[in-house]
């Protein structure tokens, strides 16, 4: 069974200073790695992804993510942060032996960035 | 969100009603998901769909029922609605089986049981 784990509820940062956003994982064969973030009554919004190859992914909006395979994490980060920023991030995982595509998301962390 | 819309936006009903909350993508995307989002629980996913005609239960299914008779809708019903069930529910489509693509996401529907 795949999981993700996001061991913080909230992150606060101040503007302009760096934002990390943490997630681990565990699943079965190569992992396939996912960041969304959502802003208040919006759906999620794709951000970036983790498939092969590089570990570190860039993707919108100026975050990148790190791949570590033997910590089993994928954290998310930004160096520097925007008041815009302030959203609920959501990590995800899908499992390589997934045929279906299903991805288990983590329980979110909200970050406040603070002008 | 452009090409994936739920409705209604907002829904409330009684304890013990059927309720259908409904799913339209436009871009032909053969993987749709349902998933309720709750606080401290993040996303869980309800049900999903490989195809038109091709479902199966997510990790929490009881109380849903779902259909996919056109590959561009999946309506998710609750049989008998309970307060449990009080949550938003996003609906997803992907065009790879293999998830490479990611997911998009509707805007959500907002379902109180009273």
């Amino acid at each position: 069974a795949q999981s993700v784990a996001q061991p913080e509820d909230q992150v606060n940062v101040a503007e302009g200073n760096p934002l990390t956003v943490k997630c681990t994982y565990s699943v079965s064969g190569n992992p396939y790695l996912f960041w969304y973030v959502q802003y208040p009554n919006r759906g999620l919004q794709f951000l970036l992804k983790y498939i092969t190859g590089d570990n570190l992914v860039k993707g919108s909006y100026g975050f990148e993510a790190e791949f570590n395979k033997s910590q089993t994490s994928f954290h998310l980060k930004k160096p520097s942060a925007l008041v815009s920023d302030s959203a609920l991030y959501f990590c995800a995982v899908r499992g390589g032996t997934d045929s279906w595509g299903k991805l288990q998301f983590g329980a979110g962390t909200q970050v406040v960035v603070t002008p | 969100d452009a090409g994936i819309t739920q409705s209604p936006r907002y829904k409330i009903t009684e304890t013990g009603r059927q309720v259908t909350l409904m799913c339209h993508q436009t871009w032909s995307h053969s993987y749709m998901f349902w998933y309720r989002q709750d606080l401290g629980h993040g996303l869980r996913l309800i049900y999903y769909s490989a195809a038109a005609d091709i479902t199966d239960k997510g990790e929490v299914p009881d109380g849903y029922v779902v259909s996919r008779s056109k590959t561009e809708n999946f309506p998710l019903t609750l049989e008998s609605a309970t307060r449990s069930q009080t949550s938003v529910y996003f609906c997803a489509s992907s065009a790879l089986p293999t998830g490479l693509s990611g997911y998009t996401f509707g805007s959500g529907t907002r379902l109180t049981v009273v």
